[in-house]
């Protein structure tokens, strides 16, 4: 068990090109998040999977965002048309809760996180 | 939205002294958790506290909750130039789903 991995650390990308980060979880985990997190500011939350289905999406997830985690495993950010303003550090974190729809209420795990800059 | 509040903002002191951080927070809580982030990389959990829990410890770490108060502290004893981070309290609520919502940290320095 090698803990929750991003890829890439870093991307630097033009204003109106697409990204995507990818996160892979502590492999018995079948909870994943996605946070946000800009300079001086704690992680906010973007979204998150029980498995393969994403049970809740903040309101900071606009259209141009989209998350997928088609087998339960890996899961993908995907963020179209990028804007200056997307520029930030995307963290992934892991859990295991034993029922669906129910808190974990445990500890997270997270990753190193995405770097992303927009220019 | 952040729920928690961390105080203070930012935080100096020199090895071997002790570093109190607080946090406080606005609904009804599960769980408090604290977590570490050093610079530019990813968050570490620290220690998590439940509602019906008054005050934990783990290693140099002690944690207090105060429910009626809506506010936790973390406490670092005999702190090292290692510790130097951020620190960061996050909230899990009692009702819906468990997204833990983190405040804005306490930036620590520990001088050798």
């Amino acid at each position: 068990d090698t803990g929750v991995s991003q890829d890439p650390r870093h991307k630097i990308t033009k204003r109106g090109q697409n990204v995507t980060f990818r996160c892979d979880p502590i492999s018995e985990h079948n909870r994943l998040y996605w946070y946000r997190q800009t300079l001086g500011q704690g992680p906010e939350f973007l979204t998150y999977f029980q498995n393969e289905a994403q049970l809740e999406k903040s309101r900071l997830l606009s259209d141009r965002f989209s998350a997928e985690r088609p087998k339960g495993s890996f899961s993908t950010l995907e963020i179209q048309r990028t804007e200056q303003g997307d520029s930030a550090m995307y963290l992934c974190a892991s859990s295991l809760a034993s029922e669906p729809r129910t808190s974990s209420k445990g500890e997270l795990f997270f990753g190193e996180g995405s770097r992303l800059t927009v220019l | 939205s952040q729920q928690g509040e961390e105080d203070p903002q930012a935080l100096s002191i020199q090895e071997g002294e002790n570093a109190t951080m607080n946090c406080s927070y606005k609904t009804s809580i599960n769980n408090l958790q604290w977590y570490r982030q050093n610079s530019g990389r990813g968050l570490v959990h620290l220690i998590l506290i439940r509602s019906n829990e008054r005050e934990k410890h783990s290693g140099r770490l002690r944690v207090t909750l105060d429910t009626s108060k809506k506010s936790s502290s973390l406490l670092i004893t005999a702190s090292r130039a290692a510790d130097t981070a951020s620190y960061f309290c996050a909230t899990v609520p009692n009702s819906g789903y468990s997204t833990l919502t983190f405040g804005k940290g306490t930036m620590l320095l520990v001088s050798p």
